[in-house]
């Protein structure tokens, strides 16, 4: 069975300050993770995704997320907060190809303080 | 592109009442995949349909069902509604690089 764990419920970053939102991964195979974005009272965004290539993968709003099957850890990462990325961030783990069930993380609150 | 569209966006119903929430995939998509979001339970999965057949289900009790249309459209409908079925509602469409794109969802308030 495959599950999630994501560290913090919330986060709080200075604008201009890094940003790190940590994910934990358990899967009986090669999995594909996911990190998505969900803005209030809408649905969920993809940020980017790992699907067994290259391990540091980037994504849109300037995003990154770095595999590490050692650690068994899909951290995402941004150099530089903006007011924007104040939102609701969730880490997501499929079994790959052929298995279309998402499991999610609990989610992580960011918040950009000015 | 369109993307994913989910109708009605909202919805307030009571005990014991049925609902019916439709999706439209992204054109060319022939996967659906339903997910129920919660305060308490988080995103959870609900059941998948590719070409009209359901591939997946996830731990939810047979009040909740789904099908799909030839034009890939789906519907998921909930019978008998208990106060605990308020959620959002996602709808997502799978590509062919097995990534899942969802649609802005219906938010179902249970009275």
């Amino acid at each position: 069975a495959q599950s999630v764990t994501q560290l913090g419920s919330h986060v709080s970053v200075s604008e201009g300050a890094l940003v790190l939102l940590r994910c934990n991964y358990s899967s009986s195979v090669p999995p594909y993770l996911f990190w998505y974005v969900q803005y209030p009272n809408q649905g969920l965004q993809l940020l980017l995704k790992y699907t067994s290539a290259a391990t540091l993968v980037k994504g849109i709003n300037g995003f990154e997320a770095e595999f590490k099957k050692s650690e068994t850890s899909f951290h995402l990462t941004k150099p530089s907060a903006h007011m924007s990325d104040a939102a609701e961030y969730f880490c997501a783990v499929s079994e790959g190809f052929g298995n279309e069930k998402l499991t999610f993380g609990t989610g992580t609150r960011l918040t950009i303080i000015p | 592109k369109a993307g994913v569209t989910q109708t009605p966006r909202y919805l307030i119903k009571t005990r014991g009442q049925q609902v019916t929430l439709s999706c439209s995939p992204i054109s060319g998509h022939r996967s659906v995949s339903w997910y129920q979001q919660t305060p308490g339970q988080g995103l959870q999965f609900l059941f998948e349909y590719f070409s009209e057949t359901q591939r997946n289900k996830g731990n939810f009790p047979g009040r909740f069902s789904g099908r799909q249309f030839s034009n890939s459209r789906s519907e998921m409908n909930v019978s008998t509604l208990e106060l605990g079925d308020s959620a959002l509602y996602l709808c997502a469409s799978l590509d062919r690089q097995e990534t899942q794109y969802f649609g802005p969802g219906t938010r179902l308030l249970v009275l």
